[in-house]
């Protein structure tokens, strides 16, 4: 079975500030790795997704995140945040044997003028 | 192009009633994913189309949820004999079976309301 655990569930930052949001996974199988953004009202937003190869992936809006195998981690980072990037973001695995993702529930990032 | 779009927005029912919750998924899309997001939570798998088959509905919580999508375009999430627990947001996703791990688009979801 896959889990996701998304340690902070509440970021307040400043504006132009730097923010990572933890996401720690379980499986005891190879998997897929993707971060998703929901901002107010709408739909849920592929930011960025590892499959294989390097393990620094660049994704939408300045945002990346690093895949850590030994640690089964796969952090997501942006150096300098902006008000538009308040939002819920979700971790979320998925693996070799199936297409369905597990997500982790969730942290909402605040950012602050 | 245009994206999922989910039908109602908003669902208000009472305890016991019958519901459909509608998915349009992005034209091509030969897979198609419910999953159900309670409050304070992630998304939870519900079930996976692939064209009009189900292939995986191991996340159904009990016999009153069920699927179509008979013509593996638009599906149907059918709730029976509704539950305050049920009361929660309905997502619907799509993706473009090229190979495991494609992109999933997901919709605004549907806010079901139990009452």
């Amino acid at each position: 079975a896959q889990s996701v655990t998304q340690l902070d569930s509440q970021v307040p930052v400043f504006e132009e500030a730097p923010v990572e949001l933890r996401c720690n996974y379980s499986s005891s199988v190879s998997v897929y790795l993707f971060w998703y953004v929901q901002y107010p009202n709408q739909g849920l937003q592929l930011l960025l997704k590892y499959l294989s190869g390097s393990t620094l992936v660049k994704g939408i809006n300045g945002f990346e995140a690093e895949f850590n195998k030994s640690q089964t981690s796969f952090h997501l980072r942006k150096p300098s945040v902006h008000i538009s990037d308040t939002a819920e973001y979700f971790c979320a695995v998925s693996t070799t044997g199936a297409n369905n993702l597990f997500f982790g529930t969730g942290t909402r990032l605040t950012v602050i003028p | 192009g245009a994206g999922v779009s989910q039908t109602p927005s908003n669902k208000v029912t009472e305890k016991g009633k019958y519901v459909e919750l509608r998915c349009d998924p992005i034209s091509g899309h030969t897979a198609l994913y419910w999953y159900r997001q309670s409050l304070g939570q992630g998304p939870e798998f519900l079930i996976y189309f692939q064209g009009t088959g189900a292939a995986d509905d191991s996340g159904l919580p009990n016999d009153r949820f069920f699927a179509v999508r008979p013509e593996g375009s638009v599906s149907t999430l059918k709730i029976q004999r509704t539950e305050r627990g049920d009361s929660a947001v309905y997502l619907c996703a799509s993706s473009a079976f090229r190979g495991r791990q494609e992109t999933q688009y997901f919709g605004p979801g549907t806010r079901l309301l139990v009452l």
